[in-house]
């Protein structure tokens, strides 16, 4: 199992630019989130895919916008990138379960080696 | 609101030296407690997952501990392979997964 797959590594942008970021998640899992990650922060959350749509979605810009493909396999995109934008982008993967007492909900999230953007 | 407060924020202790880190936490229903461990510049690893009031799991030389407002992670007789950032996470009702900011532990050899 090659588990949760990111790229590209790092990437170098320019302000304004725009940017995609892709993920693979591990096998068996349908559901993929997305987070930023600061230096020395905690990451947070952007939004979550299952079944191609947009779950949920954190306190970020429509600069953020994302994509589900039908073999579960995400995109990131970031338009007008801003030097605020510098990060390291993670990407998790979950299987989604069902249960009496929770609803629809996602199980333990297993995350990539992520993708440092830095924007100049 | 939703919360997550990690404490210490970094975190000296020789080889050996036994710890605790803190996650307090506040959350409507909440559906999971999450300890990840992360080396610089790389994903995080996943350790545990808590459910409930006085769960505990152990993997090696690390124990994680829940009660209704904290989750501790016991370190016994760390090793500098140890050293690393150890993140909290909550999965409340919204099913939404919230990040403290992280305890930076050092072991010294």
């Amino acid at each position: 199992d090659a588990g949760v797959t990111q790229s590209p590594t790092h990437l170098i942008k320019t302000r304004g630019q725009q940017v995609t970021l892709r993920c693979s998640p591990k096998s068996g899992h349908d559901t993929v989130s997305w987070y930023q990650q600061a230096l020395g922060q905690g990451p947070q959350f952007i939004f979550q895919y299952y079944e191609e749509e947009e779950r949920q979605r954190g306190n970020f810009p429509d600069r953020f916008s994302g994509h589900q493909f039908p073999n579960y396999s995400s995109e990131l995109n970031v338009n007008a990138l801003l030097l605020g934008d510098s990060a390291l982008y993670l990407c998790a993967s979950s299987p989604t379960r069902t249960s009496a007492g929770h609803g629809v909900y996602t199980d333990t999230q297993y995350f990539g080696p992520g993708t440092r953007l830095t924007v100049l | 609101e939703d919360q997550v407060t990690q404490s210490p924020e970094a975190l000296r202790l020789q080889e050996g030296e036994s710890s605790s880190l803190n996650c307090s936490y506040t959350v409507s229903g909440l559906r999971g407690l999450f300890w990840y461990r992360q080396d610089p510049g790389k994903g995080p690893e996943f350790l545990f997952t808590l459910y409930s009031a006085g769960e505990e799991k152990e993997k090696e030389r690390l124990k994680a501990t829940l009660t209704k407002k904290e989750s501790f992670l016991h370190i016994t007789a760390p090793k500098p392979e140890d050293s690393a950032t150890y993140l909290c996470a909550h999965r409340g009702r919204d099913d939404k997964i919230i990040f403290g900011k992280g305890t930076r532990l050092h072991i010294l050899p």
